[in-house]
Formats: C-alpha cells, structure tokens, sequence
C-alpha cells in the first residue's frame, strides 16, 4: 500500500509527559500537513511542510507542539508536557502541491488519549 | 472571520437520494472539496469543484455557486456504507483547507 501512514495508531500518555508521532507521506508527495480534530469537529490545522520547509504554523498551536521534516519525506509531530486538552486525534495528510485540484490525502490518524 | 456551515446530522433511507448543503465564508476562494469520513477514520477524498456547475462521480455529485458561497453534495442510491460524516472544505486565499465540522449522515434500512 503506498498511501499515507502514520505510527503509532493509538497512544495513551499520562499528563506531562512528552509524545511525538510519525507520519509517512505518499512518496512523490512534496507537501505535508499535520492536523488535530476532536469528535463532531472538522480537522483543525496544525502546520505544513513543502518539502523540508515548515511554511506554516497555526497561531493557535502552543510552543509546546513542534514538527520536523527533515529530509523532506517523513515528519514528526511532537507535543511536550502533554495536557488533558491534548486528546484527540492527530491527521496527516500529504499532497502533490501542482496547482488547482492540490487533493490532500489523508492518513489513518493517530488516536492520543492523556489521562 | 472564515466559516463553513453545514447541517450536524441528517437521516436517510437506503436507496433514496440526499442532499448535503454547505455554506461558506471564506477569505477568498480556490476550490472547494468534499470528503467522506467513517466514525473512527480519516476522511476520504470525494470530489473537488472550482467552477460553478455539477461535477458527477457515480452515485456521488457535487455542485457550486460561487456567488452565492454555496454547495452541496448529492448522494443516490443510498447504501447502508454510506453511513459517515460528510466535510465541506474550502481552500482560501492562503490555499489553506478550512473544514466545517461535518454533516453525520445516518443511513436506516
């Protein structure tokens, strides 16, 4: 299967303590987002890769959240001193970022549950 | 402020057709999209419409007016697997998604 993946599917911290989390793009896939959603909400932007580029940063995103993309194919999202506020669960989602129908295909997610 | 509105839960009979409206305000406009998402998954792609008009992709149709900040998804044949929520999303003028919280669609025998 060449889609998007990520690791670990599910993860349950308990508060304080840090998390990080992967995410495999589809190969040729040059963009690379990382989004939050919460139950009966749409996925909540996090921030974007082109290539290794971090382009984009929700104001709303704490200093506690940080994402690399190092080689520009795989990323990490990382979350430090985890809070209760931080369940939920985490997308990704990749994209040939070509022009006007840039479809951004998504992953299975990664499910965090800080108790 | 940017908005996307859609319906919270709708409920329909397997094979009939429903109807899925979504309204937008949005710091300018480059195409909007819908995506299927089954209760615990990630959401799937559906269809993208740029121009106003019906783009059809099977059982699945989806048309804009970019006028009047408005689309909607149109399902036929209605299958129990079509049981999900349903996002709207509208790319800005930052080519950024913004998501509306999605329509669950409940689908009953």
């Amino acid at each position: 299967d060449t889609g998007v993946s990520q690791n670990p599917r599910h993860k349950i911290t308990k508060r304080g303590q840090n998390v990080t989390f992967r995410c495999d793009p589809i190969s040729e896939h040059n963009r690379l987002y990382w989004y939050r959603q919460t139950l009966g909400q749409g996925p909540e932007f996090l921030t974007y890769f082109q290539n290794e580029a971090q382009l984009e940063k929700s104001r709303l995103l704490s200093d506690r959240f940080s994402a690399e993309r190092p080689k520009g194919s795989f990323s990490t999202l990382e979350i430090q001193r985890t809070e209760q506020g931080d369940s939920a669960m985490y997308l990704c989602a990749s994209s040939l970022g070509t022009g006007d129908q840039e479809t951004q295909y998504f992953g299975p997610g990664t499910r965090l549950l800080v108790l | 402020g940017q908005n996307i509105d859609q319906p919270t839960e709708m409920t329909a009979t397997e094979g009939a057709i429903v109807q899925i409206n979504c309204t937008y305000q949005t710091s300018g406009f480059n195409g909007l999209f819908w995506y299927q998402q089954h209760a615990g998954e990630a959401p799937t792609f559906l269809s993208y419409n740029v121009l106003d008009g019906l783009e059809e992709k099977g059982r699945f149709s989806s048309f804009l007016s970019r006028s009047k900040g408005y689309s909607y998804l149109l399902l036929k044949e209605l299958q129990m697997k079509d049981s999900a929520s349903y996002l709207c999303a509208v790319r800005d003028s930052n080519y950024q998604l913004i998501w509306g919280a999605g329509t669950k669609l409940i689908i009953k025998p």
